[in-house]
């Protein structure tokens, strides 16, 4: 199976500045099967990103995302206070889908 | 829009079955695949398997000798079996609509939706 590998673990971090997460494989998967989630304590994970670029419906345009083969980055580029919380990238290009193990966005 | 829900006992004991039930409403379960994700306390998620409403079925193979699925059309939803369970499958279990294999493409670029809806979960703790 295809093992994700997030970096870092965890972000500290100011409202306002910028974030960038890491998501690497550990075999090529192709863009066009990588996602990123959001998950809030006590809450499932929510879709942000779909094809390692395109938004789910109702992201705001400061999440971004980028990458193919075995290297992928998702990018908040300026954090609100909502956007505190763990992200997970996940991979659906080869089964078992697979998942990250989260960085966590701290204040 | 879509929304699911999912039910079923919150305890089981060691050795025994594990049964959950996702409820679907607002749109038809006959149409794109739909997956049961777990994800135990303080750990990444964990994708358990799909099925589709033509009953094809895809499991995780960590899991696959233990795990059943299956789908009521009629009823709107599908539901996950996980027999001879123990402590590790504890872990909250979330349904979910699974586009893994639908998409769009622009001009340069092919896009596959994912796991793009999820159900709140269920929290499931295996004890005697």
């Amino acid at each position: 199976e295809i093992v994700l590998t997030q970096s870092p673990g965890t972000l500290s971090l100011s409202p306002g500045e910028r974030a960038t997460l890491a998501c690497r494989a550990s075999e090529s998967v192709g863009s066009s099967y990588l996602a990123w989630y959001q998950q809030k304590s006590g809450q499932a994970p929510r879709l942000l990103l779909f094809g390692a670029s395109a938004r789910a419906t109702g992201i705001p345009d400061r999440f971004s995302g980028s990458g193919s083969w075995t290297g992928f980055t998702l990018t908040i580029s300026r954090l609100e206070p909502e956007d505190f919380a763990v992200y997970y990238c996940q991979q659906y290009g080869s089964s078992p889908w697979t998942f990250g193990q989260g960085t966590k966005v701290e204040i | 829009q879509v929304q699911l829900q999912e039910s079923g006992p919150g305890l089981v004991k060691p050795s025994e079955t594990l049964s959950l039930t996702c409820n679907v409403s607002g749109g038809s379960i006959s149409i794109f695949y739909w997956s049961w994700i777990r994800q135990p306390p303080g750990k990444a998620p964990e994708w358990i398997g799909s099925i589709h409403h033509s009953g094809s079925t895809s499991f995780n193979p960590s899991l696959k000798s233990r795990v059943t699925m299956s789908i009521d059309t009629s009823k709107n939803q599908f539901s996950l079996r996980l027999r001879s369970v123990t402590a590790a499958d504890t872990a909250i279990y979330y349904c979910a609509r699974d586009r893994s294999r639908d998409g769009y493409k622009d001009q340069t670029n092919y896009y596959y939706y994912g796991l793009d809806v999820w159900g709140q979960g269920t929290t499931v703790t295996v004890s005697s």
